[in-house]
């Protein structure tokens, strides 16, 4: 199985703030890689999929790279509404998250 | 608009069974791949299963294999998850989830529902 490791776990940051967290897979997942983003009490949302593409409605200061085992979310300009826990998901082989990293407010 | 309700959660005691259900509504279910994720109490996602969208593949998480069975329904909109021999373990909120791929298997889930909630205590 893929296992999909986070980091950090926690992340503490201002409005305004350039914000980069990271994925890493035990094996390669090519570009099937997707974020999500999960505020308390709610569902999971989809932001990206293979990678780097948006879902719909997505605000573009969302953004995503990386290959094989090592990916990116990189939000440009933190905004109040941003504040939530990230996951990160492969579907290379089967599909497993990431243990997910809360972005708290500092 | 498109949306999946999920029911059937409920209180067990451990070794007990129980089903869980998912009404889709708003989309052509019938192209789509479906999943459940749960999520404990307090913790990360953890995906438990998967069927195509015509049931011709099916995947469960190590978790759960041999213990839960994906079923769907196309003619109904309907997604089950019959849950067999649960454990303390198994408690958590149960996602139906729709996949993003038409026709295909195990994509990014571009929907979610609310998730229906099950605990197993004695």
């Amino acid at each position: 199985d893929v296992q999909m490791t986070q980091s950090p776990s926690t992340l503490s940051a201002s409005v305004g703030d350039r914000v980069t967290i990271t994925c890493r897979a035990s094996q390669s997942v090519y570009s099937f890689l997707a974020w999500y983003q999960q505020k308390p009490g709610k569902a999971p949302k989809l932001l990206i999929y293979k990678v780097s593409n948006l879902e719909n409605g997505v605000p573009s200061r969302f953004s995503g790279s990386g290959y094989g085992t090592e990916f990116t979310l990189t939000i440009s300009s933190l905004q109040p509404d941003d504040y939530a826990t990230y996951y990160c998901q492969q579907y290379n082989s089967r599909t497993s998250f990431g243990q997910g990293t809360k972005l708290e407010i500092k | 608009e498109a949306q999946l309700l999920e029911s059937g959660g409920g209180l067990v005691q451990p070794g007990r069974s129980l089903r869980l259900s998912c009404e889709a509504s708003g989309f052509k279910f019938e192209d789509y791949a479906m999943h459940w994720v749960r999520q404990a109490p307090g913790k990360g996602l953890e995906w438990v299963a998967s069927i195509s969208w015509k049931s011709g593949s099916i995947g469960y998480g190590d978790s759960v294999k041999d213990r839960f069975t994906i079923s769907r329904n196309n003619a109904e909109n309907s997604l089950s998850l019959e849950m067999n021999s649960l454990k303390v373990d198994d408690t958590a909120l149960y996602y139906c989830v729709k996949d993003t791929s038409i026709r295909g298997f195990i994509n990014a889930f571009d929907m979610w529902g609310q998730g229906t909630v099950v605990t197993v205590s004695a």
